[in-house]
């Protein structure tokens, strides 16, 4: 089976960067998820890791390291519309391919 | 315009009175699934199905049923509805096997008394 774990919530400033961390046991890799989540909204797809490293696009990068099970989300110039959820999911290897979600960050932006 | 429609948003009911939320793709997904969201609990899959007439069981699918007759078409049914199954509940198709993106439906916000 798969176990995540991410913080329940998170606070940051309108304009600065923040880091929303998640790490996983897993039997088998095969892609790391992270979505977004307005409250009261469906999830929607934020950005898919598979090999180590950084991926970027736009004010959002996700980074992954599969040896230490460890990825995380990086928001910058943090605006009021970015607080949310943000839910990390883990694809397993073998078997049906299926994502499992981890409980989510919320985060919450103030001026 | 590529969408997930579910039916209905909000539903109040009763203990025992069988319901049934439907759920439309219109993006020729093979892959479609149910999950239900509990607060603390995050996002927990129900059933999915990889294909027409392939469903499978997700982690919690005590008291659900699902049926995949058609491609688009993947409905939820709860033959005796009780209290522990008032929840939010999110449908999603995707392709899994590739960049494993799911595209959520708005939710269907279930109440059982």
């Amino acid at each position: 089976g798969q176990n995540i774990d991410q913080p329940t919530e998170m606070t940051a400033t309108e304009g600065a960067i923040v880091q929303i961390n998640c790490t996983y046991q897993t039997s088998g890799f095969n892609g790391l998820f992270w979505y977004q989540q307005h409250a009261g909204e469906a999830p929607t797809f934020l950005s898919y890791n598979v090999l180590d490293g950084l991926e970027e696009k736009g004010r959002f990068s996700s980074f992954l390291s599969r040896s230490k099970g460890y990825s995380y989300l990086l928001l910058k110039e943090l605006q009021m519309k970015d607080s949310a959820s943000y839910l990390c999911a883990v694809r397993g290897a073998g078997g049906s391919y299926i994502p499992t979600f981890g409980r989510g960050t919320s985060l919450i932006v103030h001026p | 315009e590529a969408q997930v429609t579910q039916n209905p948003r909000y539903l109040i009911t009763v203990t025992g009175k069988k319901l049934t939320v439907t759920c439309s793709q219109n993006m020729n997904h093979e892959y479609m699934s149910w999950y239900r969201q509990d607060p603390g609990l995050g996002l927990r899959q129900i059933y999915y199905s990889m294909n027409v007439e392939v469903t499978d069981k997700g982690d919690v699918p005590e008291g659900y049923k699902v049926s995949r007759k058609e491609k688009r078409n993947f409905p939820l049914i709860l033959e005796s509805p009780s209290p522990n199954q008032t929840s939010l509940y999110f449908c999603a198709s995707g392709y899994p096997l590739d960049t494993g993106e799911l595209f959520f439906g708005e939710g269907s916000r279930l109440t059982v008394l």
